[in-house]
């Protein structure tokens, strides 16, 4: 079975950049969408980004011009850098793989998360 | 817009049927997923709109739509099923997503 597993830094300094990649394992990363969402402590789930297997990109408007996301489907691996990091950063990450069908949308697999902490 | 709105809270007595709801202009565009999320625990698909419920949901859980608003109804809802749901969908891009606020579910 299809399994998603997220990797990176715990702690990051403000104003550094974050780099954090998902790993697929147990199938191919081609042919799907792969997001990154995020979830601060208490509050609810925000979409970062996703990135489709041949590399074409979209990302929360909110954050454009501080992310960056790639895909290396030889490793069956997928990436996000986000840039001029703050507290409100702080959050946990899950990497998660998208399905698309027409008008339908949905996220049908979730990595287990993992904390970061942008903190001096 | 593509705003999606959920109750914050709400509340349902053990065996009784619940329902929880997503509303936005966007919905009469697009079809709605819903997410379950439990403490300590990443979301879990329950309802993906396309393939009606996820694998090993239980068929208490069904998900409708009409007009501007989604719905998930569980049926005889169990202890199990206290958690947080989210409902999600594409935006009025089309490229992007959004998810609503969450709704957390507290059985008595």
């Amino acid at each position: 079975q299809v399994q998603l597993q997220e990797s990176g830094p715990g702690l990051v300094k403000p104003s550094e950049t974050l780099s954090l990649t998902c790993s697929v394992s147990g199938g191919s990363i081609n042919s799907y969408y792969w997001s990154w969402i995020r979830q601060p402590a208490g509050k609810g789930l925000e979409w970062i980004g996703r990135i489709y297997s041949s590399g074409i990109t979209d990302s929360n408007p909110s954050l454009t011009g501080r992310l960056t996301m790639s895909v290396a489907t030889s490793q069956n691996q997928f990436s996000l850098k986000l840039y001029s990091l703050t507290a409100a950063d702080t959050a946990v990450y899950y990497c998660a793989r998208g399905m698309l069908y027409g008008d339908y949308w949905y996220f049908d697999l979730w990595g287990r998360g993992t904390q970061v902490i942008v903190s001096s | 817009s593509s705003e999606l709105t959920q109750d914050p809270a709400v509340s349902v007595a053990l065996g009784q049927t619940v329902t929880i709801t997503c509303q936005g202009d966007i919905l009469r565009k697009y079809y709605v997923s819903w997410y379950q999320q439990k403490p300590g625990q990443a979301p879990r698909l329950v309802f993906s709109g396309y393939n009606d419920r996820a694998s090993g949901i239980p068929d208490r859980f069904s998900g409708s739509s009409s007009g501007n608003s989604a719905s998930l109804t569980i049926i005889g809802t169990q202890a199990e099923d206290e958690a947080d749901y989210y409902c999600n969908c594409r935006d009025n891009s089309g490229n992007h997503v959004t998810f609503g606020g969450g709704t957390k579910l507290t059985v008595l």
